[in-house]
């Protein structure tokens, strides 16, 4: 079966612009989420989609927002990029039913200048 | 909400030495807890978990129990080579209404010398 896999690898990008970040679910996966993860930090949970809807928030301002689609693929948007959001971004897919079995892929690693 | 407190770093150790990370938890229930590993230049990878109390979760020779009396899931490895450089996390499910998130420890780094 194939992993988690995102892209790109990594992505520069200007303080205000706006970035999406890609994620390929493991196959059989229904449950995507998304974290951040700063640097020398542990990761932070951005939120998770389950059947197309978000399922689940963490304290990220509405500017990050997502999309999950029928593949069950998904998509991290942010807008208005800050310098703060330099951080690599991680996206981990599950099947909700057979509980937590995350699956975490290598990250896009996003730098704002 | 459930949290983790984890053992602050970095280790440093000599080659076949052993290895003890303590992690700590707060919990409501018994909920499953977990290690990732993060390579450098990596994303995470999980190294093992526990889904009940006293169980032990292993992997490539590290290991971990689940202690309820002492609210722990402290990592070993009774032998640790250089290819286990790497930041260590420990994890658990956020509990509450939060399906599907997991709150991280800060993260150990772990370096071995030949």
């Amino acid at each position: 079966e194939t992993g988690v896999t995102q892209s790109p690898t990594h992505l520069i990008k200007t303080r205000g612009q706006q970035v999406t970040l890609r994620c390929s679910s493991q196959s059989g996966h229904n449950t995507v989420s998304w974290y951040q993860q700063a640097l020398g930090q542990g990761p932070q949970f951005i939120f998770q989609y389950y059947r197309e809807e978000e399922n689940g928030r963490g304290n990220f301002p509405p500017r990050f927002s997502g999309l999950q689609f029928p593949n069950y693929s998904s998509e991290l948007n942010v807008n208005a990029l800050e310098l703060d959001d330099s951080a690599l971004y991680l996206c981990a897919s599950s099947f909700r039913d057979r509980g937590y079995g995350y699956t975490f892929g290598s990250g896009t690693r996003l730098t704002v200048v | 909400g459930n949290s983790v407190t984890q053992m602050e770093g970095p280790v440093t150790l000599s080659e076949e030495a052993f290895l003890t990370i303590n992690c700590t938890y707060t919990a409501t229930g018994y909920p499953s807890l977990f290690w990732y590993v993060q390579y450098p230049g990596e994303g995470l990878q999980l190294l093992l978990k526990a889904t009940k109390a006293d169980d032990k979760g292993s992997n490539k020779g590290f290991e971990a129990t689940y202690r309820k009396e002492t609210t722990s899931f402290h990592l070993e490895k009774g032998s640790v080579q250089v290819s286990d450089s790497a930041v260590y996390f420990c994890a658990l499910p956020a509990g509450g209404t939060s399906y599907g998130k997991l709150t991280f420890g800060q993260g150990t780094i772990l370096t071995v010398h030949p």
